[in-house]
């Protein structure tokens, strides 16, 4: 069954420092997506993505995050200078489609520690 | 805006008996829930989603969820829990403030005893 990975699992930064957080969607699908989850917190949506723009951002999406899909596997989410507040659970996920019915899925996740 | 609520933070269970974990949602419009699960160490993985038509949705490993209108509910149910069923649940709900991001609960943690 097809699934989305990440890669790494797990980054350990300095604050200010750059990162890039890698994923590779599911291979048919349009539609792409992160997530992030501060520890003990809810999943919060960052972004969606779609024919090589942005389609949505949430207010936690700052200019300090950015999104690109540098080929036709990857897809990335850089973190400019990282805050301590920074640190949470990084998801991406994909769906073939972008209506309300489409279901969204999941890769396992990168976890993001900023010191 | 859209929500959905996960009022108990775990769930315990004795293996065998069956597992109930609740969700209430508020939307306005029309709900499109979602029930996913988060093993340890692996992402969220799709349950099954409640679109429209029947109110009892199957979903994957024998889960299933009842929409309820009338009581804004969306609970998660498997008739017999099994051991490997301990994990981390999560009830979303497609947020309509935007074109397609989900607005998730709290996550249920779930624990299922031999």
């Amino acid at each position: 069954e097809p699934e989305v990975t990440q890669t790494p699992s797990h980054q350990v930064t300095q604050m200010g420092q750059e990162v890039i957080l890698r994923c590779v969607p599911i291979s048919n699908h349009l539609y792409f997506y992160w997530y992030r989850q501060i520890l003990g917190q809810k999943v919060e949506f960052l972004v969606s993505f779609y024919n090589n723009e942005i389609s949505e951002k949430s207010e936690i999406f700052d200019d300090q995050f950015s999104v690109e899909r540098p080929d036709g596997s990857n897809f990335t989410l850089k973190i400019r200078s990282t805050k301590l507040e920074d640190s949470a659970m990084y998801f991406c996920a994909s769906s073939d489609g972008g209506g309300s019915a489409d279901t969204q899925y999941f890769g396992p996740g990168t976890r993001l520690t900023v010191l | 805006a859209q929500s959905v609520a996960q009022p108990e933070d775990q769930v315990n269970v004795a293996e065998g008996n069956p597992l109930t974990v609740k969700c209430t949602y508020s939307v306005s419009g029309n709900p499109y829930l979602f029930w996913y699960v988060q093993y340890p160490n692996r992402g969220l993985q799709f349950l099954l989603k409640y679109i429209t038509g029947d109110n009892l949705v199957k979903g994957s490993y024998g889960f299933e969820a009842e929409f309820n209108k009338s009581q804004t509910s969306f609970h998660l149910k498997k008739p017999s829990a099994l051991v490997s069923d301990s994990a981390l649940y999560f009830c979303a709900v497609r947020d309509l403030r935007g074109n397609n991001r989900l607005a998730f609960g709290k996550g249920n943690q779930v624990v299922v005893i031999p």
